[in-house]
Formats: C-alpha cells, structure tokens, sequence
C-alpha cells in the first residue's frame, strides 16, 4: 500500500535558521508528492508540489525534491521566519486518473522563535 | 464560492446522537473528497465523489458513516448513531477534476466533539 513516513515534531527553530523536515515514501506506481501546510486555526493549504522524479516544488522560499531512488521528498527553507510556524504535513497521490485521494503523513510541527 | 466552506465549525453531540456535516465546494469543481484528521494525526481519507457518484467510499469506517452529494456541489457527510472515537476534524476538499494534476483545496473543517 501507500504510506508516508515524517520526521517527529515538534521541530524548534529560532529566526533565519535553516529548516529541513524528512518525509520518505512508500507506494504502488509513481506518485505525485506534496507538502501541505496548516497555520493555527486554519486549513490545509497547498505548499508545494512535484509530479515526477527529480522535479523540484518551490513556494515562499521553501523547496523540495523529488528523489526517487531515494523515495524522499525533503522539506527545506534557508531562513524560516516567526510566520513559518505550522503544521507541514507531507503527501501523495498516486494515477493520473480517477481516485485522487491523498495519503498523508502525521505532519511535523514547526515552532520558530524569534 | 471563493473557497470551500464547511458547515458547522463546530458540534458537539451526545453518544449515539445522529450527525450531519455540510460541505460547499468550489464553485465549478466536479471531485469532491472527505477526510477525517484525529488529533496529532494527518487526515485520513474517508470518502470521494466525481460528480453526484462516490466513486470510492474505501475509506469509511463502518456503514454508521455515509455521504451524499445528490446535484453534484453541495455534499453531507451523514453519522448514525455516533460513538466517543468518532470525534475527530473532518475536512472536506474539492478540485477541478481527477486528473493528477489537479490541486486540492481544502475547507477549514467541522469538529466534531461526541460526549
């Protein structure tokens, strides 16, 4: 089956630190693979994508990418701000066609002091 | 509408009580999904409409748990006789199609709190 796998939170960080939260894989086929973010009191919402292998997702200054020998998909920003602070969740979906559900991790919690 | 709207943000009901949650997608988007994140989990997928149809309802827990979506927008998350680990956020979320490469967009989600 499908599964995602993230590194434990909370991760706690203080302003214009470097940020790496872990996310591997396992699926059947060839995955499209997603970071979503939740800010306190809000709901999911997309952060980034990548649809094949050695694409890179970048938004807001964060970036990953898709390793498929590795079967990761590293979160990463080089200097997180207070306003970074959130839930990062980690995803994917698997066919072109049909159920598009996604399959998510646990999520890392991120706490950036300033 | 501008995003998808979910019906009530919050609801506290009573073991054994019946449930209704509401969901209003996206203007225009024909797949709609629903999920249900427990407390220091990620969502978990429940339930995914394409038009009117469920096209896979794999992920309800048991027959309590049952969802319409009869003119193809609006869709109702319908629980029966409801338990204490039913409670949980359950979030719904809607995109423009099925293809692989359609995002989707998220509601802020009903907490369900059963007593």
């Amino acid at each position: 089956g499908n599964s995602v796998t993230q590194m434990e939170g909370p991760v706690t960080l203080s302003e214009e630190a470097f940020l790496t939260i872990n996310c591997t894989y396992t699926a059947t086929g060839y995955p499209s693979l997603f970071w979503y973010v939740q800010y306190p009191g809000e709901g999911l919402q997309l952060l980034l994508k990548a649809t094949k292998a050695d694409d890179k997702g970048s938004n807001k200054g964060f970036e990953a990418t898709y390793r498929k020998e590795t079967t990761s998909f590293h979160l990463e920003k080089g200097s997180v701000q207070v306003s970074d602070s959130a839930v990062y969740f980690c995803a994917l979906s698997v066919g072109d066609t049909g159920r598009r559900a996604l399959t998510f991790g646990s999520g890392t919690r991120l706490q950036v002091q300033p | 509408g501008a995003g998808v709207s979910q019906t009530p943000s919050n609801k506290v009901t009573e073991k054994g009580k019946y449930v209704e949650l509401r969901c209003d997608p996206i203007s225009g988007h024909t797949a709609l999904y629903w999920y249900r994140q427990s407390l220091g989990q990620g969502p978990e997928f429940l339930i995914y409409f394409q038009g009117t149809g469920a096209a896979d309802d794999s992920g309800l827990p048991n027959d309590r748990f049952f969802a319409v979506r009869p003119e193809g927008s609006v869709s109702t998350l319908k629980i029966q006789r409801t338990e204490r680990g039913d409670s949980a956020v359950y979030l719904c979320a809607s995109s423009l199609g099925a293809s692989g490469a359609n995002v989707l967009t998220f509601g802020a989600g009903s907490r369900l709190t059963v007593l």
